[in-house]
């Protein structure tokens, strides 16, 4: 099957611009994750989907920050304006399970596209 | 809240020496807990997951509630284990399951 898809690859934006990041889960998966890797760090959540409703946004800078997932597929995280500290690599990940469900192990087992690095300056 | 902590950062061997990479855990509940695994210009993947008790690669980890750790080891390390591993910890209640709380990582170098 086809993995998570994430474009662009790398965005290079000056402060207070604005940018947007798109992803596309694999098919069939309720589970929607957007996640904020500063270097040197561990991926941060910033906002969880399932389906079309977000489950979890309580890390992301509401401020700047936004996100969607229009008819439960795409999403799209958006930055506006931008700062230097929003320079790090934005990773989109997809899981089979939708929560509140009762699955088997594998179907929370998140998958993880390939990322956009994002540099501000 | 939960909270997941790798030690050490960086961490070589040589090439057929044994191979710990440390991980604790803070967390209220029942914990279930991963080691994701990113090689060189690839993407983040999963390596193993506790609940499956499964060996990858070589890999074993052991979940021991009474130290709230999670160490990946392999007892030969290989040159191809070389990576950045990460220990995640599954957050189990609520609306939010399935969130995966990340710790900081820890690259490690095989040397041959």
């Amino acid at each position: 099957e086809a993995g998570v898809a994430q474009s662009p690859r790398y965005k290079i934006i000056e402060k207070r611009q604005s940018v947007a990041f798109w992803c596309n889960p694999i098919s069939g998966h309720a589970t929607l994750y957007w996640y904020q890797q500063i270097l040197g760090q561990g991926p941060k959540l910033l906002i969880q989907f399932q389906n079309n409703g977000v489950v979890d946004d309580s890390q992301l800078p509401k401020d700047r920050f936004s996100a969607e997932r229009l008819k439960g597929v795409d999403s799209t995280l958006k930055i506006q304006p931008a700062k230097l500290e929003d320079s790090a690599v934005y990773l989109c990940a997809s899981s089979p399970r939708a929560s509140g469900r009762v699955s088997p192990p594998d179907s929370y087992e998140q998958y993880f596209g390939p990322g956009t690095r994002l540099t501000v300056t | 809240a939960q909270r997941v902590t790798q030690p050490e950062k960086l961490l070589s061997v040589f090439k057929g020496a044994p191979v710990e990479l440390k991980c604790n855990y803070s967390y209220s509940g029942s914990p279930e807990l991963f080691w994701y695994v990113q090689y060189s210009r690839q993407r983040l993947q999963l390596l193993l997951r506790h609940i499956s008790r499964e060996s990858i690669k070589g890999f074993t980890a052991d979940l021991n509630k009474g130290e709230t750790s999670f160490h990946l080891k392999k007892p030969f390390a290989q040159e191809e284990d070389s990576a950045m591993y990460y220990c995640a910890l599954l957050n189990a209640g609520g609306t939010s399951y399935g969130k995966l709380t990340f710790g900081q990582g820890t690259i490690l170098t095989v040397h041959p």
